[in-house]
């Protein structure tokens, strides 16, 4: 049984490019989180998916956005990067069902460098 | 504003000592809390989760505690190995609000010497 995946492990990238993250859920889950962790500190929510729709959102700017397909697997998208950027960027998965009683699976994230 | 603190910050221990992590949060109603372990560059792995009517779990040499009407939970390891050193985090799941996703704590960082 497949846990969280997430692609690429790392990337680089220099300011005011753009990047695509990508993560497929845990097999059954429908609900796909994604986090951003700067080093040293604990991951901050960025937004949450659900039936292709952006149910939640923290508090990042429109410069991140995201999307989720039919077969549950999203993207996080990030415009006009900038130094600050630099993270890893997480996901995280889990089922609408109950969600309050189940714990989240997360992926081992993706390494995001900016120049 | 709801928020997750862990104290201490990084901590270093002998080998086979008992230990303690501590967590707590600022508002009561939250529907589970949720602690992990980082290992260094890596994601999150779920140690154990408590749900706001428990008072505790147990996994292996892992016991988390949750005391909701004082807003803390602790972490206890025993008999720690090194292979116990990484960085734990606690998340809690609030209930109030409209909010769907975990807060974290910044983390402790766990140094366990041979």
């Amino acid at each position: 049984d497949a846990g969280v995946t997430q692609s690429p492990t790392h990337l680089i990238k220099t300011r005011g490019q753009q990047v695509t993250l990508r993560c497929s859920p845990k097999s059954g889950h429908d609900t796909v989180s994604w986090y951003q962790q700067a080093l040293g500190q604990g991951p901050q929510f960025i937004f949450q998916y659900y039936e292709e729709e952006e149910r939640q959102r923290g508090n990042f700017p429109d410069r991140f956005s995201g999307h989720q397909f039919p077969n549950y697997s999203s993207e996080l998208n990030v415009n006009a990067l900038l130094l600050g950027d630099s993270a890893l960027y997480l996901c995280a998965s889990s089922l609408a069902t109950g969600a309050s009683r189940q714990p989240q699976h997360f992926g081992d994230g993706t390494r995001l460098s900016i120049l | 504003k709801q928020e997750v603190t862990q104290i201490p910050a990084a901590l270093s221990v002998p080998e086979g000592e008992n230990l303690v992590l501590n967590c707590s949060f600022t508002d009561s109603a939250i529907y589970n809390l949720q602690w992990f372990r980082q290992d260094p560059g890596k994601g999150l792995t779920s140690l154990l989760l408590i749900q706001s009517s428990q008072r505790e779990q147990t996994s292996g040499r892992l016991n988390a505690s949750l005391d909701k009407s004082s807003g803390r939970s602790t972490l206890y390891i025993a008999a720690s190995q090194p292979g116990d050193s990484a960085t734990y985090l606690c998340a809690v799941y609030f209930s109030s609000g409209s909010a769907r996703q975990l807060t974290f704590g910044s983390g402790t960082q766990l140094t366990v010497l041979p």
